[in-house]
This record gives C-alpha cells, sequence and structure tokens, in this order.
C-alpha cells in the first residue's frame, strides 16, 4: 500500500528552527507538495521538489531525496504565525496526490 | 473576488436532513475535488471532475452525492448521513488533472456535524 508517515506534532520556540521530517513509500513518484494549514483555514500551498536537493523559498526550505523516500521541510526564524499544520503529500505515478496525516508544530514564546 | 470560495462554513444537520455544500471557484481552473478531512487523519479524496465530467469516486458512500453544473461551481448533496460523517469538507481547484507544480488551491471548508 502507498503510505506518507510525518509526526503528529512538534513544539519550538520563536526565533528558533525546527524540521518536519516526511518518509513515504508510494507506486511511482511525480513531486512532493508541501502545505501549511492554520486551524479553520484553507491549506496554502508552500512548496514543491520533483528533484533531489534543497528549495529555498524565504525562511522556508524543503528538501527530497528520492532514492530514501525522504523529504524535509525546514522553517528558520520561527514566528508565532508558524503554528500551523503543515501536510506533506505526494504525486504517484497515476499524478494522484498521496497525503500525510499533517504535522501539528506549535511555536512558543 | 478570487480564490475558491466554500459555504456554508459551518453546518450541523440531523441524520434525516437533506443538506448541500457549496464551492465556487473564480480560478479559471479545469479540475475541482471534494475531500474529507477528519482529525489525524490524511485527508481523503472523495470526488474529482474534469471539464464537468465526473473522473472519479472513490468508493463514497451514496448518501454523498456531488454536483457539478459547470466548470466554476462544484456541489455536494448530504443526505441521510450517519456520525461519523462529521468532519471538515474541503474543496479544491486545479488548473489540470495534472495539476502542476502548484498542486491545488484549496476552499476554507465546511465544518460538518451530523448530530
Amino acid at each position: 500500500g502507498q503510505n506518507i508517515d510525518q509526526p503528529t506534532e512538534m513544539t519550538a520556540t520563536e526565533g528558533a528552527i525546527v524540521q518536519i521530517n516526511c518518509t513515504y513509500q508510494t507506486s511511482g513518484f511525480n513531486g512532493l507538495f508541501w502545505y501549511q494549514q492554520h486551524a479553520g483555514e484553507a491549506p496554502t500551498f508552500l512548496s514543491y521538489n520533483v528533484l533531489d536537493g534543497l528549495e529555498e523559498k524565504g525562511r522556508f526550505s524543503s528538501f527530497l531525496s528520492r532514492s530514501k523516500g525522504y523529504s524535509y521541510l525546514l522553517l528558520k526564524e520561527l514566528q508565532m504565525k508558524d503554528s500551523a499544520s503543515y501536510l506533506c503529500a505526494v504525486r504517484d505515478s497515476n499524478y494522484q496526490l498521496i497525503w500525510g496525516a499533517g504535522t501539528k508544530l506549535i511555536i512558543k514564546p | 473576488e478570487t480564490g475558491v470560495t466554500q459555504t456554508p462554513r459551518h453546518l450541523v444537520m440531523g441524520m434525516t436532513n437533506k443538506k448541500s455544500l457549496k464551492c465556487e471557484q473564480h480560478l479559471g481552473h479545469n479540475a475541482m475535488y471534494w475531500y474529507k478531512q477528519s482529525a489525524k487523519k490524511p485527508l481523503e479524496l472523495m470526488f474529482v471532475y474534469s471539464l464537468e465530467e465526473r473522473v472519479e469516486n472513490n468508493s463514497v458512500p451514496s448518501r454523498f452525492s456531488p454536483e457539478c453544473p459547470n466548470s466554476s461551481h462544484l456541489f455536494l448533496h448530504l443526505h441521510t448521513l450517519q456520525p461519523e460523517d462529521s468532519a471538515l469538507y474541503l474543496c479544491a481547484s486545479s488548473q489540470d488533472r495534472l495539476f502542476g507544480t502548484y498542486g491545488y488551491t484549496f476552499g476554507s471548508g465546511t465544518r460538518l456535524t451530523v448530530v
């Protein structure tokens, strides 16, 4: 079966750095997405990786290793507004999106 | 108004009621989706419409009935629901079913409670 694993919850301190991991086992691979979802709001697109390596976008970076079935989302200079759930999703060989259950990130002052 | 709009934001209904969820997108996208989001579970794809044609129905119970009258509007008709159907129902759209490098644009969802 297809599976995406990510931690259920993480806690970090304002101003610090946090890394949210995502591992996947899917039928083929056509890209990996990260979304941010604040409580009661729509998930919003953060990043897309299809080749190995690091993609940097401001305070957020996303890394992919296809051989290891592994990705992480790195958040720097954490702000209180970064408290949200972070969803990892992989597009498989049939162009279906396989979703993880999300990681709830709690930022403390 | 831009983006994907869902109404109502909150809905409480009895098990014998009939109600409908509405989704509207103003992005010129050709594919629209219904997802169910339950606490601590992955998003569950329910229905996919591409160019107003239903192209996917992931073993969803018949008490959920989708309708796509045009490429901008999507409905989910609900009847005789069960308490376990209580969840956040998300609508999403994408340029096409291959959804490029930006994935979906989601609406804010309808929080449904079945009593």
